[in-house]
C-alpha cells in the first residue's frame, strides 16, 4: 500500500544554516506530493505541492523537488530563520485510492535557534 | 474562497461523557471530508472520510463515529470517552481531483479526564 516515510526529528539548528528533511514515498499509481507545516496549537498548513515526476514545489524560500527515480521529495531552505520552528509533514496523494486518500509521515520537529 | 471551521477549539470531558465535534466548509460543493486525530507528540491518524453524503468510511475501529447530514458539515461523536482518546482531532477538506489539496481546520483539542 501507499505509504510516506520522512526524516525522524527533532532537528534543531542554529538561524541562518540549511535545511533538509527527508522523503520517501511509496504508491501504487501516480501521486502528488505535498509538504504540510503545523506551528504549535494549530491546523496543518500547505507549504508546497507536485504533482508530477521532476516538478519543483517552493513557498517561502523552502523548495522540494518531485523524484521518481528516487520515490523522494525532500524539503529544503538554504536559511533558516527562527520563525521556521515547526512540526513538517510530507504526504502523498494518490488518485487511485478510494475517497482521494492522503498518507502523511510522522511529522518532522524544527527548532532553530538565535 | 474556500474556508473551513471546526469547534469547540478546546474542550475538557470526563470519561463516559458524550463528544459532538463539528466542522463546516464554505464556497465549496460535494467536497470530501476528513477526520484526522493527533496524539500528543506523534503523527496523523486517519479516523474518517466521506465523499458525499451518507457515505462514510472508518479507518480505524474504536468507540467513535462520524456523520454528514449536510453536503458541507462533518460531525465527529462519541456516546462514551476513554481517556485514550484525548488529542488534537482535525477535520479537513479535498476536492476529488488529480493533483487535489487538503486543506486542514484550525483544530480542536479534547482533554478527557
Amino acid at each position: 500500500g501507499d505509504s510516506v516515510t520522512q526524516m525522524e526529528g527533532p532537528v534543531t539548528l542554529s538561524e541562518e544554516a540549511f535545511l533538509t528533511i527527508n522523503c520517501t514515498y511509496t504508491a501504487t499509481g501516480y501521486p502528488s506530493l505535498f509538504w504540510y507545516v503545523q506551528y504549535p496549537g494549530e491546523g496543518l498548513q500547505l507549504l508546497l505541492k507536485a504533482t508530477k515526476a521532476d516538478d519543483k514545489g517552493s513557498n517561502k524560500g523552502f523548495e522540494a523537488t518531485y523524484r521518481k527515480e528516487t520515490t523522494s521529495f525532500h524539503l529544503e531552505k538554504g536559511s533558516v530563520q527562527v520563525s521556521d520552528s515547526a512540526v513538517y509533514f510530507c504526504a502523498l496523494s494518490d488518485q487511485g485510492a478510494p475517497g482521494n486518500q492522503f498518507y502523511f509521515g510522522t511529522g518532522t520537529s524544527l527548532t532553530v535557534i538565535p | 474562497s474556500q474556508t473551513i471551521h471546526q469547534w469547540p477549539a478546546t474542550l475538557v470531558q470526563p470519561v463516559g461523557s458524550p463528544l459532538s465535534l463539528e466542522c463546516t466548509v464554505e464556497g465549496t460543493s460535494n467536497p470530501n471530508l476528513y477526520w484526522y486525530r493527533q496524539a500528543a507528540g506523534r503523527g496523523l491518524q486517519l479516523l474518517f472520510y466521506s465523499i458525499g453524503i451518507d457515505q462514510i468510511s472508518s479507518e480505524v475501529p474504536q468507540n467513535l463515529s462520524a456523520s454528514r447530514p449536510q453536503d458541507r458539515q462533518f460531525i465527529l461523536s462519541s456516546k462514551k470517552l476513554l481517556l485514550s482518546d484525548s488529542g488534537f482531532y482535525l477535520c479537513a477538506w479535498s476536492q476529488g481531483y488529480s493533483g487535489n489539496t487538503i486543506y486542514f481546520g484550525e483544530g480542536s483539542w479534547l482533554t478527557v479526564v
